[in-house]
């Protein structure tokens, strides 16, 4: 089983839509969560650290199920540069960060 | 100010010819890892520094080897490059193990 998995998409929505993103871990000692943001033929960077109790950013929401093993991101009023693959990033025990494949997000006007 | 560099951003190379790609960085952060992410695909960790201490992951093919002479720097090496090493190298840091980590904008690799 991979240690973090992802819906690969591709989303596409409306401007103005919101859209949700969820993704899996397998491992449950996992500590740290992050939500990436990867640009076509760019590198990643990071979008949100995601904390239990939950965290905002202006338009993005993140959340932690340590229940259920998920994380999730919900974007609201997307934009168009709101394109973009979202990766997943789990870690745990080490120091390997556990990436997912990426959700791909395109935002139509 | 760019903060993790990575040189050079586009490199050529002919089959079995070493390469050298580099990062360096002005975070002072004490981990340095390098990833290959090919096509539609999550960036692979190759191998990390802690400081000076050397991380290999078990699945690195030996073709790629890593140097740090400093704290700044760090080199993934390429002893013999095939078809299949095709792919963007990234480099990232953080400041300690499962801390936030940083980017460079990658090298992508052409082997003809």
């Amino acid at each position: 089983r991979k240690e973090v998995e992802q819906d690969p998409g591709p989303f596409n929505v409306p401007e103005g839509a919101t859209v949700a993103f969820n993704c899996t871990y397998s491992n449950s000692a996992s500590q740290s969560f992050f939500w990436y943001r990867q640009d076509c033929r760019k590198e990643p960077k990071l979008l949100m650290s995601v904390y239990s109790s939950g965290n905002e950013d202006g338009r993005f929401t993140a959340q932690l199920n340590r229940a259920s093993q998920y994380i999730s991101l919900l974007i609201r009023d997307s934009k168009l540069s709101d394109s973009a693959t979202y990766l997943c990033v789990v870690t745990h025990t080490g120091n390997q960060f556990y990436f997912g494949t990426g959700t791909s997000l395109t935002v139509i006007p | 100010d760019a903060m993790v560099i990575q040189n050079p951003r586009y490199q050529v190379t002919q089959f079995g010819k070493p390469v050298t790609l580099s990062c360096s960085q002005t975070l002072n952060h004490n981990v340095m890892y390098w990833y290959q992410q090919k096509s539609s695909q999550a960036p692979k960790l190759l191998f990390h520094y802690y400081d000076k201490d050397f991380n290999n992951e078990a699945d690195t093919p030996d073709n790629f080897q890593s140097r740090r002479p400093n704290t700044s720097f760090c080199f993934l090496d390429i002893r013999s490059p095939g078809l299949g090493d095709a792919a963007m190298y990234l480099c990232a840091t953080s400041r300690d193990r499962q801390e936030t980590q940083y980017f460079g904008p990658g090298t992508r690799l052409l082997v003809l």
